[in-house]
């Protein structure tokens, strides 16, 4: 079955720096890859996805690139903001099964 | 357009009760994901329904664990005989129906706590 693992585990910020987050993934028939920000105690929100057509998708302050030949992608933030402070999750998907397969999180700390 | 909803919010069981959690998808959605979240760790796939069928049921353990989703009302998962062990945040994720849409869109959770 399909295996993400996520790095780091816990990343601080400065305000206004940019994060970064990194997953890889096992199952090459995986081709869906959502990003979620989970606050404390609140459900997982959808924040970006991309699809293994596309290399980079944007969406303001947030870009996700992947690499489907190394089977890894990567979540961007630019000019952080306390409010970005969340555990991040990547998943992946193989869109035969509809299961996703998430990573282990990230707990981002933005410092103002 | 309501979001995915899940009742109750909070449940506590002592060792050996049922536990029964419910899930409404979203409005137009008739795939639904439950995923269990044990505390300070990321999301594991139980099982994905669509009405009155069981599409993967792969993660989900095979005793005591049940689900279901009807064609008329919630999805329900049943945990029988509840164990310490059970104590986790359980989520429910509705997609869209048909095409080649894919996102997950999660309900609230809910937080089970065994006694």
């Amino acid at each position: 079955g399909e295996n993400v693992e996520q790095h780091p585990s816990t990343l601080s910020v400065q305000e206004g720096d940019s994060a970064v987050i990194k997953c890889t993934y096992s199952d090459s028939a995986s081709n869906y890859f959502p990003w979620y920000k989970q606050e404390l105690g609140k459900r997982p929100q959808l924040i970006i996805d991309i699809r293994s057509n596309v290399g980079e998708k944007k969406d303001q302050r947030i870009a996700v690139t992947l690499n489907k030949t190394a089977k890894h992608f990567s979540l961007h933030i630019t000019e952080t903001q306390p409010e970005d402070s969340a555990v991040y999750f990547c998943a992946a998907l193989d869109t035969g099964r509809r299961a996703l397969t998430f990573g282990s999180g990230t707990r981002l700390q933005v410092q103002p | 357009n309501a979001g995915v909803m899940q009742n109750p919010r909070h449940l506590v069981r002592r060792r050996g009760q049922e536990a029964r959690l419910r899930c409404s998808p979203m409005k137009g959605h008739s795939h639904v994901y439950w995923y269990r979240q044990l505390p300070e760790e990321g999301l594991k796939f139980m099982v994905y329904l669509q009405k009155e069928n069981i599409i993967d049921e792969s993660g989900m353990p095979k005793e005591r664990f049940s689900a279901e989703f009807p064609k008329e009302g919630p999805s329900i998962l049943r945990i029988q005989q509840v164990v310490r062990g059970d104590s986790a945040a359980y989520f429910c994720a509705s997609s869209p129906s048909a095409g080649s849409s894919y996102e997950q869109y999660f309900g609230p959770g809910t937080r089970l706590t065994v006694t």
